[in-house]
């Protein structure tokens, strides 16, 4: 199987530009994450799906952060303006419904100049 | 709030010594532990689920275990390829869907 996809792998973008990340979680899957990791903070849960429903947004630091999933195999994670402060890599993870592990994609690198 | 903790932050072993990295954590109902690898410039990498304390489980040179307030990654006779970020993480059952991370230990093995 194909795992969780995610595009594009590194984003170099200046101050105040809107950046949009892309995530293709496993086929099956009914649940879809989207995280944060800095190494500061490391790993913070900023939003989540259930068959493609928000469930849960408090983590999402800002109103400038927004997040869509149209179909079960598309989710997008948008960042509107964008501040230096934003730069972190972000990953995708998906599950399965029940006590399943969540498997993650390989992340966006994100540097905001 | 959930909360982990995990130490050390960073290990250095030689080849063959066997050590052990520790998540300590505060849940309310335990919903499950879970432990991932994280290589550089990669996404954490699922290794093992715990649900209950006393369970134990094992996979090549690791072995995890749970206690009602820890769990610890085992790891015996490490090779150069265990080199990672290992990653701790607990499902409580005020918090959903949501894990709750910890920093991370960074283990370094050399020959």
């Amino acid at each position: 199987d194909a795992g969780v996809i995610q595009s594009p792998r590194h984003e170099v973008t200046e101050m105040g530009q809107e950046v949009t990340l892309r995530c293709k979680p496993i086929s099956g899957h009914d649940y879809l994450f989207w995280y944060r990791q800095t190494m500061m903070r490391g790993l913070e849960l900023l939003i989540y799906f259930n068959n493609n429903v928000p469930i849960d947004d408090s983590g999402m630091p800002e109103d400038r952060f927004s997040a869509k999933m149209p179909n079960a195999s598309f989710s997008t994670l948008k960042i509107q303006p964008s501040e230096p402060r934003d730069s972190a890599v972000y990953f995708c993870a998906s599950r399965r419904e029940g006590d399943q592990p969540q498997h993650f994609g390989d992340g966006t690198r994100l540097s905001i100049l | 709030e959930d909360q982990v903790t995990q130490s050390p932050e960073a290990l250095r072993l030689q080849e063959g010594e066997s050590s052990s990295l520790n998540c300590s954590y505060t849940v309310s109902g335990l919903r499950g532990l879970f432990w991932y690898r994280q290589d550089p410039g990669k996404g954490p990498e699922f290794l093992f689920t715990l649900y209950s304390a006393g369970e134990e489980k094992e996979k090549e040179r690791l072995k995890a275990t749970l206690t009602k307030k820890e769990s610890f990654l085992h790891i015996t006779a490490p090779k150069p390829e265990d080199s990672a970020t290992y990653l701790c993480a607990v499902r409580g059952a005020g918090g959903g869907n949501k894990l709750t991370f910890g920093t991370g230990t960074q283990l370094k093995v050399e020959l």
